[in-house]
């Protein structure tokens, strides 16, 4: 059973530049979630799909944006990327909103 | 809104002794609580919940957690440690059953167990 799969695993961008990351859930769940880890902080929630549509969002500019398919995975796109963007991204899934969540290997993106 | 705080950046420990790691939390209805541990150039990994029930919760890799409603704490245990564990771990809130709020992280805990 494949649990949360992220792609790509690393990525290099200039500012200005847009980037879109995806994810896979793990299999049976619903929900997406994704977060974003900068260096020796904790995961900052970005916002939470189900049901193809944005159920919730954390406190980030709307130059982040997601999508949910009908197969549950997700992207997640940054418009104009700065150097603060600079982080690891990871996905979680769940079985719904609802229950805990499980992570995937993350992404860890660069901005120069 | 709900908040984390993990007060110790660090914990060191030798091998073989006794770990804990400390966690409080703040929430407006009940806690909803969590620990993800994180290796090097990892995503987190689930160690153990807690909803309801009993204050003490087990989790994987011999992990437990005490629950304290009245000093707000969740901190996490093990009887002993192993180098293996050697990780940042995170503790996590929501609120519950208030809807669906997400889930807040703290800054993290690097556990350092020596051999």
């Amino acid at each position: 059973d494949a649990g949360v799969t992220q792609s790509p695993t690393h990525l290099i961008k200039t500012r200005g530049q847009q980037v879109t990351l995806r994810c896979s859930p793990k299999s049976g769940h619903d929900t997406v979630s994704w977060y974003q880890q900068a260096l020796g902080q904790g995961p900052q929630f970005i916002f939470q799909y189900y049901e193809e549509e944005e159920r919730q969002r954390g406190n980030f500019p709307d130059r982040f944006s997601g999508h949910q398919f009908p197969n549950y995975s997700s992207e997640l796109n940054v418009n104009a990327l700065l150097l603060g963007d600079s982080a690891l991204y990871l996905c979680a899934s769940s079985l719904s909103p609802l229950y805990e969540q499980y992570f995937g290997p993350g992404t860890r993106l660069t901005v120069t | 809104a709900q908040s984390v705080a993990q007060p110790e950046d660090q914990v060191n420990v030798a091998e073989g002794n006794p770990l804990t790691v400390k966690c409080t939390y703040s929430v407006s209805g009940n806690p909803y609580l969590f620990w993800y541990v994180q290796y090097p150039n990892r995503g987190l990994q689930f160690l153990l919940k807690y909803i309801t029930g009993d204050n003490l919760v087990k989790g994987s890799y011999g992990f437990e957690a005490e629950f304290n409603k009245s000093q707000t704490s969740f901190h996490l245990k093990k009887p002993s440690a192993l180098v293996s564990d050697s990780a940042l771990y995170f503790c996590a809130v929501r609120d519950y059953p208030a809807g669906n709020t997400p889930l807040v992280f703290g800054k993290g805990t690097r556990l350092s167990v020596i051999a």
